[in-house]
């Protein structure tokens, strides 16, 4: 398809629960990004892969979070025993190309209660 | 570590009036790219600039970048209600692709 797909659009999560999104990139990109979206406006730079291969995890919190682009499966981010301060929306960009920008998701909100 | 800069954070301005964003960048990078964001919604991708002096147009946008002062404009020409959103630019801070660095967002609210 010629977008970006992320399940679920909401998800809702008691704390020390597990969560677990989920994001199809557009056919033919190979990068995948994950950023994290918090207080409305500031953008956090989570992981990226190229295919299956992780391609920067640099911006990872790995004690609780992990990342995985697997063939023929969508792409997923999981957040073991959530806390608070991960609500946030999690967008999703793919890019075929790095000169042709990146195509970003329509987000999943998380709230950790 | 890269810090980007937007001025202003908010804007509010007139239909039919002029202004610029501004985006800083504290390393070298040539790759810039700007994005619209309408509230709970995605980021639309606006402009991908390259190099040195690009220059884009759509509408009543346009994006320039100057590498060297490390600074990007996004100039609004006779802004209309429907510009009203807020607007990201992202740095990739090793020219390499493998991530964005983006500033914090200028929103702007163009009144009738």
């Amino acid at each position: 398809g010629e977008e970006v797909a992320q399940t679920p659009k909401h998800l809702v999560r008691g704390e020390g629960q597990k969560a677990k999104l989920y994001c199809a990139p557009i056919k033919g990109h190979s990068y995948v990004f994950w950023y994290q979206q918090v207080l409305k406006n500031e953008f956090k730079f989570l992981i990226s892969f190229q295919n299956e291969n992780v391609f920067d995890e640099t911006g990872m919190p790995k004690e609780r979070f992990s990342a995985k682009c697997l063939p023929n499966s969508p792409c997923s981010l999981e957040i073991q025993a959530t806390k608070l301060e991960d609500s946030a929306v999690y967008f999703c960009a793919s890019s075929q190309s790095l000169v042709y920008g990146y195509t970003f998701g329509s987000g999943t909100r998380l709230t950790v209660v | 570590e890269l810090k980007v800069e937007q001025n202003p954070l908010f804007l509010s301005m007139q239909e039919g009036k002029n202004y610029t964003i501004y985006c800083n960048y504290s390393t070298t990078s040539d790759r810039l790219y700007w994005y619209r964001q309408d509230p709970g919604k995605s980021l639309e991708s606006l402009f991908v600039l390259l190099s040195n002096g690009a220059v884009k147009q759509e509408g009543r946008l346009m994006a320039s970048l100057d590498t060297k002062a490390r600074l990007s404009t996004l100039h609004i020409t006779a802004a209309v209600h429907d510009l009203s959103a807020t607007y990201f630019c992202a740095v990739d801070p090793n020219n390499a692709g493998n991530m964005l660095t983006f500033g914090g967002g200028t929103r702007l609210m163009v009144k009738p």
